[in-house]
């Protein structure tokens, strides 16, 4: 299977500035015969089931605000979030759906406000 | 509109089998090209897939998992199931049915505690 990895674990931003989470997979996850990317980042808050936000590696979600963008192809992937607000405090996942239906996903990356 | 909904004990001792349903409304499991599967997350941890089926019952588990799971599905009432058998207090989680789809959406159950303990 596919391992996803994400760094950091965990980071501190202060409100307004730019947070970076890093995805990277053990294999590449782009389709040639497509071009596409089939890596997707998640959102999760306290109690609630996660939120997709990126898909295609770099498409928002409908109604996903345009301060989350998605970057990177073949193993190396970026979820940047620009001007940061207080609600974006949450945990992020990268998941890889490549092997679809055997996808899986990074061990998230905590983000808070610093 | 899509809806799942996980059932079952939310409590299992260890070495007995961990038993979930999911219920499915707004639409047939009987669809194609529909999968449904089950995501796990143990307290303050990350997302694990345990595994996914078609309506067919052709079935994909986490190799971590394979030995211990079964997921099945009754397409007469429109439900699928996990079995996780000889569990231990890691399995201690929150279960999640979900629906995932080829394109990287996953719609998601509210998902149900599960905790392993004597």
């Amino acid at each position: 299977d596919i391992v996803m990895t994400q760094s950091p674990d965990s980071l501190a931003v202060s409100l307004g500035e730019t947070a970076t989470i890093n995805c990277k997979s053990s294999q590449t996850i782009l389709f040639n015969s497509n071009n596409k990317n089939y890596l997707g980042w998640y959102q999760q808050k306290p109690g609630q089931p996660p939120k997709l936000l990126i898909y295609w590696a770099s498409t928002r979600e409908s109604g996903v605000p345009d301060r989350f963008s998605g970057s990177g192809s073949g193993t190396d992937f970026t979820l940047t979030i620009s001007s940061l607000q207080a609600e974006d405090v949450a945990v992020y996942y990268c998941q890889q759906y490549h092997t679809f239906p055997r996808n899986t996903f990074g061990q998230g990356t905590k983000l808070e406000i610093k | 509109q899509l809806q799942l909904q996980e059932s079952g004990p939310g409590l299992v001792k260890p070495s007995e089998t961990l038993s979930l349903t999911c219920t499915v409304s707004g639409g047939s499991i009987s669809s194609s090209p529909y999968y449904w599967g089950w995501i796990r997350q143990p307290p303050g941890k990350g997302l694990e897939w345990i595994g996914t089926i078609y309506y067919t019952g052709t079935t994909f588990y986490n190799p971590s998992l394979k030995s211990r799971v079964t997921i099945s599905v009754d397409t007469s009432k429109n439900e699928f199931s996990l079995k996780l058998t000889s569990v231990t207090a890691a399995d201690t989680a929150v279960y999640y049915c979900a629906r995932p789809l080829s394109d990287g959406h996953i719609n998601w159950g509210q998902g149900t505690l599960v905790t392993v303990s004597s």
